[in-house]
């Protein structure tokens, strides 16, 4: 069963305009991480931010927010007054496990093209 | 001073040869990964290793061998290349003792053609 979804595998945005990537997650561990990454033509993966599963606020670094909903366990990246420089692969990814081991689980990725 | 390197960063292989791709991290994590992105750019977790233990395998083909000669380093050796393994490979660290809060550091990726 998919863990992570994201619906969108293809999204444009005006430069300057802000856009939101979705993703839903699916786990049964009260404690979990979730994470998203940019990946650029390039191929290299970047860290962008972080919201764990107890933590009250909604996380932002910078341009980036991540709209963490509990209950509907969505957690949607928010990027606010869109670049060029923005257009890239972004992956929702989700951490949990326990003794057995932890590991990062990643969505199918959303496409984010960014229009001048 | 790069935290996950990888190499090679391009592979290209004739079907049925074995061959190694190398892992090293200098962040001082116990925990290391090897990831597969398929041409979707579906991301998979292949292994885990904690302190040079085998912690996670996602069936993966026997084919796939880890190995981890120290908590630095992670190699991967794949026997009898086959074309479906045609793929872009990344390697990553974490810590261990910050299991849920620490983003995973990924190396640059290595891509893999058989052909």
């Amino acid at each position: 069963a998919q863990k992570i979804t994201q619906t969108q595998p293809g999204m444009f945005v005006q430069e300057k305009e802000a856009v939101t990537l979705d993703c839903t997650y699916d786990t049964s561990d009260p404690s979990y991480g979730l994470f998203w990454y940019k990946q650029p033509s390039s191929g290299e993966m970047i860290f962008l931010i972080y919201q764990g599963s107890y933590d009250q606020q909604n996380a932002t670094e910078g341009r980036y927010s991540l709209n963490f909903q509990k209950a509907r366990k969505s957690a949607n990246l928010v990027i606010s007054a869109s670049q060029l420089g923005d257009s890239a692969m972004y992956f929702c990814a989700m951490r949990e496990g326990g003794t057995g081991g932890f590991k990062t689980i990643f969505g199918a990725g959303t496409r984010l093209f960014v229009k001048a | 001073d790069t935290a996950v390197s990888q190499t090679p960063k391009y592979l290209v292989t004739q079907m049925g040869n074995d061959k190694s791709i190398k892992c090293e991290q200098n962040l001082g994590h116990d925990t290391m990964y090897w990831y597969k992105q398929d041409s979707k750019k579906f991301l998979k977790i292949m292994f885990s290793y904690n302190n040079k233990e085998l912690i996670i395998n996602e069936t993966v083909p026997n084919r796939f061998s880890p190995k981890s000669p120290d908590k630095a380093h992670l190699n991967l050796h794949i026997n009898s290349l086959e074309l479906g393994d045609s793929a872009v490979y990344f390697c990553a660290s974490s810590p261990f003792d910050r299991p849920r809060n620490t983003e995973a550091f990924f190396g640059q990726g290595t891509r893999l053609t058989v052909v």
